[in-house]
Order: structure tokens, then sequence, then C-alpha cells
């Protein structure tokens, strides 16, 4: 069974620009989550999607959006890039069988860097 | 003061030594308890996931949390170079869906 796939794997863009990742979950999985990880702060929640539908945030401003697909595959969208969110981004999925946490697995990750 | 803390190391040790890796956190609403194992350039990969207190066992790794302390521990047994990496641990709350709050990593490095 094929893991969680991230696209691209690496991106490089310039402060103001915008940028989009891209996740495919585990083929079965209906939950995407996404995280930033950095040196800094680690690995922080930003949203996780179920059903096409966001059913949790963390604490990220507005120029961090996501989506999800009727496929479960997801998006997540930075507008007006800043400097400080140059990190790695994660995508995990889960089988979502409930609303309670289950074990989630993650991709590679896309590693953003705004210059 | 966060909510999950972990030293972040570096831990350094010889192969074959017994490791121990911990994180206390604040959060009485915790119930979920994961640690997951992080190479360089990968993503986390999910290594021992607990509900509640107790120990679990799963080959050379045991995990083991203390809620009345809020603390939980990862043991790694007969450690191997293969086991250098970064070790997280993660909790989540009742409801919380798949909003895990990590803790900042543990570098390990198993030595020949």
């Amino acid at each position: 069974k094929a893991g969680v796939t991230q696209t691209p794997r690496y991106l490089i863009k310039t402060r103001g620009q915008q940028v989009t990742l891209s996740c495919s979950p585990i083929s079965g999985h209906r939950s995407v989550s996404w995280y930033q990880q950095t040196p800094g702060q680690g690995l922080q929640f930003l949203f996780e999607y179920f059903s096409e539908t966001q059913r949790n945030k963390g604490n990220f401003p507005g120029r961090f959006s996501g989506r999800q697909f009727s496929n479960s595959r997801s998006e997540m969208n930075v507008s007006t890039l800043e400097l400080g969110d140059s990190a790695l981004y994660l995508c995990a999925s889960s089988l979502a069988s409930s609303t309670e946490n289950e074990k989630l697995f993650f991709g590679s990750g896309t590693q953003l860097s705004v210059l | 003061q966060k909510e999950v803390e972990q030293d972040p190391g570096p831990l350094s040790v010889p192969e074959g030594a017994i490791v121990s890796l911990n994180c206390t956190y604040s959060n009485s609403a915790f119930q979920y308890f994961m640690w997951y194992r992080q190479y360089s350039r990968k993503g986390p990969e999910l290594l021992m996931y607990t509900y509640s207190s107790g120990n679990k066992e799963d080959g050379r790794f045991t995990a083991q949390v203390d809620k009345s302390s809020k603390y939980i521990s990862l043991f790694i047994r007969d450690s191997q170079p293969s086991d250098s990496a970064t070790y997280l641990c993660a909790m989540s709350a009742v409801g919380g869906g798949n909003k895990l709050t990590f803790g900042t990593g543990t570098q390990l490095k198993v030595e020949l």
C-alpha cells in the first residue's frame, strides 16, 4: 500500500507570493491533517479535513488555508508569503473511523523556502 | 510555558545501551499518547500509540504513561545505530481528533 504522498518535495518562493501544496493520503484514509515543522517551534498543527470539511484548526493566521476533495486528496495554500513561513510542511492521514484521535501516518513533507 | 516539554538532547549512547526518552505535559485533557521517530529529511514515523495510562511494549520499544505525574517515557532496549534519529512525543485530548501537540523532539545518536 502506498504511503502518504506530498508534492512538490521542495519549493522556493519569494515574499508576497502564494503557494499551493498537495497531499494524497493512504488509500482508504478519509482524514488529512497538515502540520508545520520549524527548528524553533517544532511541529505545529495547522488543520484537519474530513469529508471535505475542516473539522479542526490550529492557531495560524488566515493566510493559511486548505481544502479536501471528494477523493480525500488535500491541498493547502499559503498566501502573501512571509520569511517566517519557511518550514517543512507535513501532511498526515488516518482512517477517521471516529472523531477521536487515530494513528496518523505522515508523508515526507514539502520543504518551503521563502526568500 | 509549552504544553509539552521534551529534552532536546542531543543524546549519545553506545550500541546496545538502554535509552530512556521522556516528556512532561501540563494539559490534563490529554488522553492519547504517541511516540514518533523522524529521520533527517523524512516525515515522522509512528512508533508507539497508547490510550490513557499504562505500559505498552513492541519489540525493543516500551512506552509508559503516568497520568498522575503527567509524564511519559519511551525505552529502547539493545539500541542500534539505525535507531539514530529524532524522537518526538505527541499527545491529543479526547474529542481533539487528529490535532496533536508535539514535544520539540530529542535527537538520539547510537554509536558503534
